[in-house]
Parts: structure tokens; C-alpha cells; sequence
């Protein structure tokens, strides 16, 4: 079942500007993750933000989250060539509390153009 | 170092012979889980275990069986590999409760001819 859809699908930017990804999801959740993923290789995880959180910040990375709108945004500013790679959000799919399961989103695929 | 090992990376087999993918983690972690990728798919959960001796499917069990019988190791079995199986699997682990941030091995590529 897909919980976070990413938004847009693929986004080539040039180096040094800043690149957005928007992800919405259908059910209430605990908290919202976005991960990295290098071609082929296996997921990292870059921040989590709980559903009473609004902002959140990590080095380049800002992530809000409206739950109001069941959405998040991803923020990465000042791009560099190693950003680029797909992002995932993933939910936790509001399941009861100590439930694991989290639903991943088809991702978006973040290119930097040197 | 902590981390999530899966073996082997990279796999060719054929129709219907019997496989196993390992996946072990040196964190301690309750929770284990097995996805695979695909192509304008995205990620799909095959199944989980929230510790030993439970496990439970994901999205698509279907072709694929786990056993938990140690917390570090998670094995994925195919018992008779069909070529809709040919994918990139990874094996993720993490703890339960509300930081459930989960670690993810490096991967497996599979091709069943």
C-alpha cells in the first residue's frame, strides 16, 4: 500500500542552488523519515520529524511538516554534486504505538548539474 | 562498526533452485525487515519480524518465506524463484517504539533466468 508519494518524480538543478521534494501521505502518523539513496545502493536515513513538529533542521537539510495537509517538504540548500540521488519520505503508518512498519514512497530522483 | 550485512550482493540463478539471502546486524536491534525494489515501484515490504520468533508478511509475501531464529539474523528464502522475482532486495533492522529510524543493508541484485 503506498503511504508517501514524492513529488516531483525527477529534478535536475545546478550546482549550488537549492532543491525542494514534497511528499503526501493518506493516514495520521507518528512521525515522517526522509532517507537517501546512491544509485543502486542502500537506503540512508537524513532526518525524522515527528507530527507535533512543524520544522526541523540538519546541516543543508530543512523538512517541515503540515499535517493538516498530511505533507512534508524536503529542503536541500546550497546543492553540491554529491547530493545528487533519490529521496524517499517514508510514514510510519499510523499503526498502534510500538508498530514498525514503515511505507516508502516511489522517491524522487535529485540530479546535480555541475 | 555498526551495520547491516546482507549476503550475497549479487546473485544469478534459475527457475525453481532453491535460494537463501542472509542478512545479519551487529546493533541489537528488534526489528528486522525485507524489501524489495523495482522499477516505478519503489520500495515494497516482503515481510518484518519484530523480534525473535515473530515475523509477520509485508505487502508482498507471496514466493518468499523468513525465519527469526537468532535476533542479529533475518534470512530471506526462496524456496522456488520465479523471474518476477528478479529485483534488488534489501534487508533494513531498528528499534521499536517511536524512533524507529531503520538502517538498511548495502543490497542484494537478483536475476532468476
Amino acid at each position: 500500500s503506498q503511504q508517501g508519494e514524492e513529488d516531483p518524480q525527477a529534478l535536475s538543478i545546478q550546482e549550488g542552488e537549492n532543491a525542494t521534494m514534497n511528499c503526501s501521505y493518506k493516514t495520521s502518523i507518528n512521525n515522517l523519515q526522509w532517507y537517501r539513496q546512491n544509485s543502486g545502493r542502500g537506503l540512508v536515513h537524513l532526518i525524522l520529524i515527528r507530527s507535533n513538529e512543524r520544522e526541523k533542521h540538519s546541516g543543508r537539510l530543512r523538512v517541515t511538516l503540515d499535517t493538516s495537509k498530511k505533507s512534508s517538504s524536503l529542503l536541500i540548500t546550497a546543492s553540491r554534486a554529491a547530493d545528487t540521488a533519490s529521496y524517499f519520505c517514508a510514514t510510519d503508518g499510523g499503526r498502534i504505538q510500538g508498530a514498525q512498519k514503515l511505507v516508502f514512497g516511489q522517491g524522487t530522483r535529485l540530479t546535480i548539474n555541475p | 562498526e555498526a551495520q547491516v550485512t546482507q549476503n550475497p550482493r549479487y546473485l544469478i540463478t534459475v527457475t525453481g533452485k532453491k535460494l537463501t539471502v542472509t542478512c545479519s546486524q551487529n546493533m541489537n536491534h528488534e526489528y528486522m525487515s525485507w524489501y524489495r525494489q523495482d522499477p516505478g515501484l519503489g520500495l515494497r515490504q516482503i515481510y518484518y519480524s519484530m523480534n525473535v520468533e515473530v515475523t509477520d508478511k509485508g505487502d508482498v509475501p507471496e514466493g518468499y518465506k523468513v525465519s527469526r531464529k537468532e535476533k542479529r539474523n533475518f534470512p530471506l528464502i526462496l524456496e522456488s524463484p520465479s523471474p518476477n522475482q528478479t529485483s534488488l532486495y534489501f534487508c533494513a533492522s531498528g528499534r521499536t517504539g517511536r524512533n524507529n529510524i531503520q538502517y538498511f543493508g548495502a543490497g542484494t541484485r537478483l536475476s532468476v533466468l
